[in-house]
């Protein structure tokens, strides 16, 4: 089976530019997730999806970012102006769905997008 | 205060030790998950449990809800053992996480 993809594995980008991320979640995995993992720091959820609804983006900093799953499969995550702050891992999950908030599914990540912000 | 204390943040181990990392959560929950992360970013998901113990290999995990603590145990560690561990915590309903910060773990030759 194969794993959670996401690309490009590194990027460089000066202060105030964009970038953007993708994410191909496992096949059949209807709930993705968006982590931002600063250094020395536990992943911080940015943005959880359920098909192509955004259940919870409390986290999320909408006034730079931004993230779609237009068709319940695939995700981008954009950052428009970056700042030097959001240098990071940007690591996708996705898990299954039961239909039941109460059972907790095992969320297989990714291997992250490595930013900096120069 | 974090919803997850994870303890020590920091572990140098000689190879063949054992190894003892503690994680506390302050959140009701009906599962804890213990994560690997290797250098370079990937995290890959070692155990899942909501009561006792789970063994797999030379790693045990174990968790006592009452007192809302988990251990990971790592029986004759080995070099390769080396990774950053991280605790996390649903907060009772949905699929989201609270982590703790991890412990980095370097095992000696």
């Amino acid at each position: 089976e194969a794993g959670v993809a996401q690309s490009p594995r590194y990027k460089i980008i000066e202060k105030r530019q964009s970038v953007a991320f993708w994410c191909n979640p496992i096949s059949g995995h209807a709930t993705l997730y968006w982590y931002q993992q600063i250094l020395g720091q536990g992943p911080k959820l940015l943005i959880q999806f359920q098909n192509n609804g955004v259940v919870d983006d409390s986290q999320l900093p909408k006034d730079r970012f931004s993230a779609e799953r237009l068709k319940g499969v695939d995700s981008t995550l954009k950052i428009q102006p970056a700042k030097l702050e959001d240098s990071a891992v940007y690591l996708c999950a996705s898990s299954l769905w039961t239909g039941n908030p109460i059972i907790q599914e095992t969320q297989y990540f990714g291997p992250g997008t490595r930013l900096l912000v120069l | 205060k974090n919803e997850v204390e994870q303890s020590p943040q920091n572990l140098t181990a000689q190879e063949g030790e054992f190894i003892t990392i503690n994680c506390s959560y302050s959140v009701g929950i009906s599962a804890l998950h213990w994560l690997q992360q290797h250098p370079g970013g990937g995290i890959v998901s070692l155990f899942m449990l909501s009561s006792g113990k789970k063994k797999h290999g030379r790693l045990i995990a174990t968790i006592n809800i009452q007192e809302k603590h988990s251990s990971l145990h790592i029986t004759a560690s080995h070099p390769r053992d080396s990774a950053v561990y991280i605790c996390a915590v649903p907060p009772g309903t949905g699929n989201q996480f609270y982590f703790g910060t991890g412990t980095s773990l370097t095992v000696i030759p």
